[in-house]
């Protein structure tokens, strides 16, 4: 099926830890983006990307790496994982536009303990 | 900077009554806006958006949403509300022009009671 594939969907870091969340699309998307969820916060925009090879911040994005070698992946890092960062992790990706919406992944719930 | 403001964190309907759930944007030039829904445990679902043309859009499950340029607002509407529409809604502005960012509202939880 067509769409953003998010692995894993559940994860469990000690804080120190560094982790790598995967996200993979399939619909040739030039837009791919992270954001995380936190209660009462709403979707907050880590990063994002409008191609390959090209990344940028988005409004939270102290703690997290990422980088677009292909069209397809954008992979999101924590290099040094904190509770902090216990949060619900969607990536999301749509053509540069936009005006067709936007493609959510399913998720990953991350804990920091 | 774009900003979403959701102005209620909680929305209770009776069941068959109209819902309103409001929402108001900040941006540069004209938006896009996007309405999304979330179930319980579940991503974020794509309801409907406004791009350009008329101000009322219509989108998934009844729902419809009504652009108001002069008081920055894009509230989202239902006629007759359903136990099953009970989720978290989000509203999202993104500026115009290529790679623009999507920002969402804090999101604001439905209640539809029977």
């Amino acid at each position: 099926n067509a769409g953003v594939t998010q692995t894993p969907k559940f994860q469990v870091l000690k804080t120190g830890q560094s982790m790598t969340l995967q996200c993979a699309q399939d619909m040739n998307h030039e837009y791919m983006s992270w954001y995380r969820q936190d209660p009462g916060m709403g979707l907050r925009l880590i990063h994002y990307s409008v191609g390959a090879g090209i990344t940028d911040q988005g409004e939270v994005p102290n703690g997290y790496n990422v980088s677009r070698s292909t069209t397809e992946d954008f992979p999101l890092r924590l290099l040094s994982a904190a509770p902090s960062q216990t949060s619900v992790y969607f990536c999301a990706s749509s053509d540069l536009q936009g005006t067709y919406g936007y493609t959510f992944g399913s998720g990953t719930r991350l804990t920091v303990v | 900077a774009q900003s979403v403001a959701q102005p209620e964190d909680q929305v209770n309907v009776a069941e068959g009554n109209p819902l309103t759930v409001k929402c108001t944007y900040s941006v540069s030039g004209n938006p896009y806006l996007f309405w999304y829904v979330q179930y319980p445990n579940r991503g974020l679902q794509f309801l409907l958006k406004y791009i350009t043309g008329d101000n009322l859009v219509k989108g998934s499950y009844g729902f419809e949403a009504e652009f108001n340029k002069s008081q920055t607002s894009f509230h989202l509407k239902k006629p007759s509300a359903l136990v099953s529409d009970s989720a978290l809604y989000f509203c999202a502005v993104r500026e115009r022009g290529q790679g623009g960012k999507l920002i969402f509202g804090q999101g604001t939880e439905l209640s539809v009671k029977p």
